[in-house]
């Protein structure tokens, strides 16, 4: 498709569990970012990729979230022993780079995940 | 501290009504100010793009002004349909690092 594609639409997950979630970008996009929206609240910044620098991690909030993204296209989030409060919409968006473009960021539909 | 600030933080009107979402920042320098509407549900879609120069833009029902000495933005949307019942967010650019600032967004609801 044209847009940023995530997977799983919906994530139920047992507390202690591991998961994963998919990122594909826009083709062409070197930019791609992670963020977390829980339930009535804005958006928090996670992690940033653009090209082959490295990502900015300054948002993770624990040691048990990280990200990677292969061959500068599909990305996967990754948290470890899932907690309840890890319970949000983990939405993705990519751009292209800063200084080719105004900026835009298209979102996926994000993964709505559920610790219970 | 780069910021944004949002207000309201949430608005009820009634249909057929206009409004005005407000955006206040501090991020400097400054590259752009984007509005996007994010429907329950869904992930945030642009609807426009204020650069230093711009004063007014419209899109549609949609008018953003900016002033970049006070470092205010608005969204004034006219005579509202129920489709606008969304969160408007306010995302500011820096130009030095690339960083990208979200407001925590207006929660608009129209009423019939």
């Amino acid at each position: 498709g044209a847009g940023v594609s995530q997977s799983p639409s919906n994530k139920v997950t047992e507390k202690g569990k591991d998961v994963e979630l998919r990122c594909d970008p826009i083709s062409g996009h070197t930019a791609l970012y992670w963020y977390r929206q829980s339930l009535g609240q804005g958006l928090e910044f996670l992690i940033y990729f653009q090209g082959n620098s490295a990502p900015d991690k300054s948002g993770l909030p624990s040691d048990r979230f990280s990200a990677e993204r292969t061959g500068g296209s599909v990305s996967t989030l990754t948290i470890q022993r899932t907690q309840q409060e890890d319970s949000a919409v983990y939405l993705c968006a990519s751009s292209l780079a800063h200084r080719a473009g105004t900026g835009e960021l298209f979102f996926g539909e994000g993964s709505r995940l559920t610790v219970l | 501290k780069n910021q944004v600030e949002q207000s309201p933080q949430s608005l009820i009107i009634l249909e057929g009504k206009n409004c005005t979402l407000q955006c206040n920042y501090t991020v400097s320098p400054f590259s752009n100010l984007r509005w996007y509407k994010q429907d329950t549900g869904r992930g945030p879609v642009s609807l426009t793009i204020m650069t230093f120069s711009e004063n007014t833009k419209s899109n549609g029902r949609y008018t953003a002004t900016l002033d970049a000495d006070t470092k205010q933005s608005s969204l004034h949307i006219t005579a509202s349909q129920l489709s606008d019942s969304a969160s408007y967010i306010c995302v500011v650019r820096g130009n030095r690092d690339d960083k990208i600032i979200f407001g925590k967004g207006t929660r608009l609801h129209i009423l019939p």
